[in-house]
This record gives structure tokens, C-alpha cells and sequence, in this order.
């Protein structure tokens, strides 16, 4: 299995201050299509995740330009350019270049 | 827009057995695997299965083999997962995964409790 490692685990930040959220996996998600199977989510109480960034950094439809999503092979990244109140909640990376599916153990944002 | 319902809350007892449906509208059924993730609460995300509505081919976890099957029913655009042997660790938010990793269903509560 791929095993997936978020670091931080958990985040107070100041709204209108930047956060960032590394993910790294033991092998590199790109595929042999060009694809690199990484994805961000979030997750708030009570809801399923909801999808921000797919294939790396491509903003899913709806979600807001100040998310961005970087990094290639095994190290990536989420950053957040000026977090507001409705951003908290619990963040997860995840593969599906190969089954099974595996997430990062989730990184909680907090407002300050 | 695609759209994932899945069933209601369960309640099991140790040892039985469990089936969750996942109803898919917006897009062809047949087109995108399915694929299975439950929560424990508060815990992380695990992936449990997968599922191709069109062959009905299915990829299950290692630690759920022998104990989960995911089927469907193209007629009606459903797929179903049921957890055989159920013991308390089973007890989870399970949820059913749509086209493209984007759309996930709202969730089903399965407990197992005596």
C-alpha cells in the first residue's frame, strides 16, 4: 500500500494569514498516462469530503482561487492564500494511482 | 449533476451482516467504477472496495476479503455493498464514491453493537 503522510496534523491560523499543508507519499504518484493521482480534500463535521484539488492542481468547479495545490512525484502541497472562518475543518490528501486508495491522516484547521 | 443517495442507518449485531445501496443520477451509471470508503468516528478515511458497474468486476481490500461484496444493479443505477461477520470494529460512516473521486454519497451510519 502506498502509505500517505500529512504533516502538519493540526493548524491555528489567524484568519487572512496563509497556512500550507504538505503531503508526501512513499512512491510517486505519476502515472504512466502523464496523471498524477493526488487529491485534497475537505471535510467538515457530519459531511462527506468535499473535493478542492484534483490530479496535483486543478481547482475542482466552485472552489475558490485563494486554494492552490503544488508538487509532482511524491512531495505536494495545499496552500491556503488568506484563510477565512468557513475554511476549518479536516483536510485530506489521497492516491488512486493504485488500489487501495490510500489518504493522509488528515490535517484540522482552526481558526485563531 | 451527479448525485450519490445512499440508504439509511443500520444497526447490527456482532456476526451479522450489513448491505448499503448508493443510488447514482446525473451521468451513466455504467461509465465510472464506484468505489467504497468508510470513517470511523473521528477517525481517518479507508478505502474498502471498488466496483464496475459495467463488467461488475469488483477490487476489495485486503482486510475485507472474504467479507465484503459490492454489486449492482444497472436497471436501477444502484450499487450495494454488503459487510459480512460484522464485529464492533466495523462500526463506521460508510461511504460510496462516484465519477472522477468528486462525488461521494452522504454517508451511511453502520453500527454494530450487542
Amino acid at each position: 500500500d502506498i502509505v500517505m503522510t500529512q504533516t502538519p496534523l493540526s493548524l491555528s491560523v489567524t484568519p487572512g494569514q496563509p497556512a500550507s499543508i504538505s503531503c508526501k507519499s512513499r512512491q510517486s504518484l505519476l502515472h504512466t498516462d502523464g496523471k498524477t493521482y493526488l487529491y485534497w480534500y475537505l471535510q467538515k463535521p457530519g459531511q462527506p469530503p468535499r473535493l478542492l484539488i484534483y490530479e496535483v492542481s486543478n481547482r475542482f468547479s466552485g472552489v475558490p482561487d485563494r486554494f492552490s495545490g503544488s508538487g509532482s512525484g511524491t512531495d505536494f502541497t495545499l496552500k491556503i492564500s488568506r484563510v477565512e472562518a468557513e475554511d476549518i475543518g479536516v483536510y485530506y490528501c489521497m492516491q488512486s494511482i493504485q488500489v487501495p486508495w490510500t489518504f493522509g491522516q488528515g490535517t484540522k484547521v482552526e481558526i485563531k | 449533476q451527479v448525485q450519490l443517495v445512499q440508504s439509511g442507518a443500520e444497526v447490527k449485531k456482532p456476526g451479522a451482516s450489513v448491505k448499503v445501496s448508493c443510488k447514482a443520477s446525473g451521468y451513466t451509471f455504467t461509465s465510472s467504477d464506484i468505489n467504497w470508503v468508510r470513517q470511523a468516528t473521528g477517525q481517518g478515511l479507508e478505502w474498502v472496495g471498488s466496483m464496475n458497474p459495467n463488467s461488475g468486476s469488483t477490487g476489495y481490500a485486503q482486510k475485507f476479503q472474504g467479507r465484503v461484496t459490492m454489486t449492482r444493479d444497472t436497471s436501477i443505477s444502484t450499487a450495494y455493498m454488503e459487510l459480512r461477520s460484522l464485529r464492533s470494529e466495523d462500526t463506521a460512516v460508510y461511504y460510496c464514491v462516484g465519477p472522477a473521486t468528486i462525488s461521494w454519497g452522504q454517508g451511511t451510519l453502520v453500527t454494530v453493537s450487542s
